[in-house]
């Protein structure tokens, strides 16, 4: 069985600019969440998605877009990049139903680390 | 909104001795609870859960018990050793996952 995967494992981006990221989920799951953990913090929900589709979001302004594959991979999209917008960026996949966000255990990648200079 | 508190750290402590991790959170209705553990330069894994009430969570030595009444599912270790040196998170299933701040735990031998 295959662990979530995510890439790239660091990246240095400058003030404005866009980056995207990417998640394949752990096989035979089919809903995969994003979260942003600032360093000495908790991850934050950035949103989930769920068979193509957006199934929840938390705080984050509209500059922070995803997408989710038919193979269920996902990428995480920032745009405008901001200094504190430096942090890991985590991945976390699981097989829930529509409506039953967070209801069953979430499996986590290493994370991508993102410097925005 | 829901929320999760738990212990601020670091906590220090010597092979052998016992650890407790105090967790509460809020939140409506009886959410599934986890502890999630990060060790260095690692991702985040699952550590235990439990779905209801009364449930008692283990795995690896480490047990944490879901208390309705007092909203609480401290974490507990009888013996640390050195390899448990991370940082632990309490947390709680809902629309998302909603994480405590972390406790960073240092074991020396």
């Amino acid at each position: 069985e295959t662990g979530v995967t995510q890439s790239p494992t660091h990246l240095i981006k400058t003030r404005g600019q866009q980056v995207t990221l990417r998640c394949s989920s752990q096989s035979g799951h089919n809903t995969v969440s994003w979260y942003q953990q600032a360093l000495g913090q908790g991850p934050q929900f950035i949103f989930q998605y769920y068979r193509e589709e957006e199934n929840g979001r938390g705080n984050f302004p509209p500059r922070f877009s995803g997408l989710q594959f038919p193979n269920y991979s996902s990428e995480l999209n920032v745009n405008a990049l901001e200094l504190d917008d430096s942090a890991l960026y985590l991945c976390a996949s699981s097989s829930v139903g529509r409506g039953g966000l967070g209801t069953d255990t979430q499996y986590f990648g290493p994370g991508t680390r993102l410097t925005v200079l | 909104g829901d929320s999760v508190t738990q212990m601020e750290g670091p906590v220090t402590l010597s092979e052998e001795a016992f650890l407790t991790i105090n967790c509460t959170y809020t939140a409506t209705g009886y959410p599934s609870l986890f502890w999630y553990v990060q060790y260095p330069g690692e991702g985040l894994q699952l550590l235990l859960k439990a779905t209801k009430a009364d449930d008692k969570g283990s795995n690896k030595g480490f047990e944490a018990t879901y208390r309705k009444e007092t909203t609480s599912f401290h974490l507990e270790k009888g013996s640390v050793q050195v390899s448990d040196s991370a940082v632990y998170f309490c947390v709680k299933a809902g629309t998302a996952l909603i994480f405590g701040k972390g406790t960073t735990l240092s074991v020396s031998s």
